[in-house]
């Protein structure tokens, strides 16, 4: 089973900003979150890790609270093309461990 | 930009046929991965490779076997499909297979595969 939670479905107005939440209390020391989306009847698609530290890259913002039992990934203008199923993950990163998946959270970004 | 590419996107089989998925990426990965995703279920291991002619089995590889003879491909066989083997599979890889902070999985657009 997955070991974060998140809420099964969120909505956002186009434009403005999705802060999309997890949860990952039982986290240990060298794993990091990593964040994919999947768009329907796609294959899931990188969008940002981290450890500790807060992330950006183009794609969206990765904020990550000082005990790291939680974090938000933030599309800083959400368009129609965001919507999607994101799904937060705790891995170690590395090697060979298969990627688990949990049910994720249906972001609809309405028009 | 990564590309892993998978050689249908839809296929449809009967029970009992030989089925081969192909999977490609063109970074150089070392590390290869086939999953399928059912609804409810998530995504599943079922064999990951590191290495060319290695493999190993993941959380469900009944059913199933893997080739690797070159790096960049790595193929999925469904040696007598099965109706339970409908499914979406999805092909994914990595860059090594030491524990890195930049190695993100990388996946194809997946094969929606139909056992009749």
């Amino acid at each position: 089973d997955a070991k974060t939670t998140q809420p099964p479905s969120m909505d956002c107005a186009e434009g403005r900003a999705a802060n999309l939440p997890c949860n990952h209390s039982t986290i240990s020391g060298n794993e990091y979150v990593y964040w994919y989306r999947q768009i329907h009847s796609q294959g899931p698609q990188y969008i940002i890790h981290g450890l500790k530290n807060n992330e950006t890259n183009e794609m969206a913002s990765l904020i990550i609270t000082e005990d790291r039992k939680s974090s938000t990934l933030i599309l800083p203008h959400a368009t129609l093309r965001d919507t999607a199923v994101y799904y937060c993950i705790d891995h170690s990163g590395g090697g060979a461990d298969g990627l688990t998946f949990g049910k994720g959270t249906h972001l609809i970004i309405q028009p | 930009d990564v590309k892993v590419t998978q050689s249908s996107r839809y296929l449809v089989k009967r029970t009992g046929e030989k089925v081969f998925l192909e999977c490609v990426q063109d970074m150089d990965h070392e590390n290869m991965f086939w999953y399928r995703q059912d609804p409810g279920l998530g995504l599943r291991l079922i064999y990951f490779s590191y290495d060319v002619k290695m493999k190993e089995k993941g959380d469900i590889p009944e059913g199933y076997s893997v080739s690797r003879e070159k790096k960049e491909r790595f193929s999925l066989i469904l040696e007598s499909a099965s109706t339970n083997q409908t499914s979406m599979y999805l092909c994914a890889s990595s860059l090594t297979f030491l524990a890195h902070s930049t190695d993100t999985q990388y996946f194809g657009p997946g094969t929606r595969l139909t056992v009749l």
